[in-house]
């Protein structure tokens, strides 16, 4: 069956970095475009940006451009998301989702990033 | 962006009832809708895609409708395991845009 799994929480002070991680299994990794998404804990959902598993060009929302990089270990079925220079805002659960054509039919469990001095 | 107004916020409902949550586009989507259910701790589930389409596995007590940009769920015979936040979510247009939630309460 189709999984994506992620990676641990993480707990990160201001200006640090963190590197979460989700893989894919039970379909072919390359064929379906990988997306993030950003939940405040007890808030909505938003849209981080995706990325093209098949050429690895990533494509980011103008709300997550400078300090997010989405990569690609594509050998290996995983997505990656890395957050520099981290902020307290920055705290949030994160997941990352399959799309489908009409929404997101597969999402990972979650990474619940803490940012706190 | 397209602007998803969701509504209501919360509701609460008994056993057996019908609920309705809504959401209205700030433009056109084209039935480019999805809805999601999310429990506490858990990630969100896809329910019903392109407005009205039911995903696999989905109770067909869940039900999607449009009418010009404003779109609805459903649910009927509520039950127990139903209690959940339910978003709407527009993929018509580059960014995805979510509706902010309606928090379901069984009583």
């Amino acid at each position: 069956q189709i999984q994506l799994v992620q990676s641990g929480p993480e707990l990160k002070k201001p200006g640090e970095s963190v590197k979460i991680s989700c893989k894919a299994s039970g379909y072919t990794f390359t064929d379906y475009a990988m997306h993030w998404v950003k939940q405040v804990p007890g808030k909505g959902l938003k849209w981080m940006g995706w990325i093209n598993t098949y050429t690895g060009k990533p494509t980011y929302a103008d709300d997550f451009k400078g300090r997010f990089v989405f990569s690609l270990e594509a050998s290996a079925s995983t997505a990656n998301l890395q957050i520099s220079n981290l902020k307290n805002e920055d705290t949030a659960n994160v997941f990352c989702a399959r799309e489908q054509p009409g929404g997101f039919a597969y999402w990972g469990q979650g990474t619940l990033v803490t940012v706190s001095s | 962006d397209i602007q998803m107004t969701q509504s209501p916020a919360s509701l609460s409902a008994s056993l057996g009832e019908t609920v309705t949550i809504e959401c209205l586009a700030s433009e056109d989507i084209y039935s480019n809708l999805a809805w999601y259910q999310q429990k506490p701790g858990k990630s969100p589930q896809l329910l019903i895609y392109d407005a009205s389409s039911l995903q696999d596995g989905v109770p067909s007590r869940f039900s999607g409708s449009e009418s010009g940009t404003q779109y609805s769920l459903e649910i009927n015979s509520l039950q127990s395991e139903d209690a959940a936040t339910y978003f709407c979510q527009q993929h018509h247009d580059y960014p995805p845009t979510f509706g902010s939630g309606t928090k379901l309460e069984i009583k």
